[in-house]
């Protein structure tokens, strides 16, 4: 079992539809990240969260740290909003193992206008 | 914002050669980089972190000897793929924080580097 599942690993959606991606992870963390993918590779960070909600433009990211649970919502979803979605963890150490992130495998969304 | 480039942008090259791939902070000091790979339809893999000045370490199963990385200043690490062969194909992507914060800031990631061996 790998240590951050996400589900669902597929998302296609209409336009103008609520999104939710979801992101169970087993180890200790210090903080969960929320990446974005576009089609050319390159990597944007939305979010980095220890705890609650962060709210960014039509991006919501919630985390339940006594769960391991974490979920990306998009509201009122646009073509553009097509990538793909990673969750990575930072682990709760320190020493080498500052900033290393273990990636979940990556939710592929594509919204349909 | 903190931008990280990476250079090229696109690499096909013939099997046997070596290849170098930059990654620059370029409004940041960078003590650590990251180097992920990423195979199609996978997720990225850390393969070494990078450290200014000293030996990068390794991921389990990671060759040093055929990835090799070098950190000489706080806003350049390299990755030189050695003898490359088609089955490191890949894409290559690096990533880095400025010296002094910790994982719990956003990691800047460069475009990455898409390399082809024929």
């Amino acid at each position: 079992k790998n240590e951050v599942e996400q589900s669902p690993q597929n998302l296609t959606a209409q336009e103008g539809e609520f999104i939710t991606i979801n992101c169970s992870y087993s180890v200790g963390i210090s903080a969960l990240h929320w990446l974005q993918q576009h089609p050319g590779g390159g990597i944007v960070s939305l979010f980095m969260l220890s705890s609650g909600k962060k709210k960014h433009g039509r991006l919501i990211a919630t985390i339940n740290i006594q769960e391991k649970h974490s979920s990306l919502h998009i509201t009122a979803s646009h073509p553009r909003d097509s990538a793909v979605y990673i969750c990575a963890v930072g682990r709760r150490a320190g020493g080498t193992s500052y900033g290393k992130l273990t990636f979940g495998q990556g939710t592929i969304l594509t919204v349909h206008p | 914002g903190a931008v990280v480039s990476q250079h090229p942008s696109w690499v096909i090259c013939k099997s046997g050669t070596s290849v170098k791939i930059e990654c620059r902070s370029l409004d940041f000091q960078a003590t650590t980089m990251f180097w992920y790979r990423q195979f199609p339809k996978q997720s990225l893999m850390l393969m070494a972190t990078s450290n200014e000045g000293s030996k990068a370490t390794y991921e389990q199963g990671v060759e040093k000897d055929k990835f090799l990385i070098n950190h000489a200043s706080l806003t350049l690490s390299t990755l030189t793929v050695t003898s490359a062969h088609p089955e490191d194909s890949s894409f290559y992507i690096c990533s880095a924080n400025p010296t002094g914060t910790d994982s719990n800031q956003p990691q800047h990631f460069g475009d990455g580097t898409r390399l082809s061996i024929l």
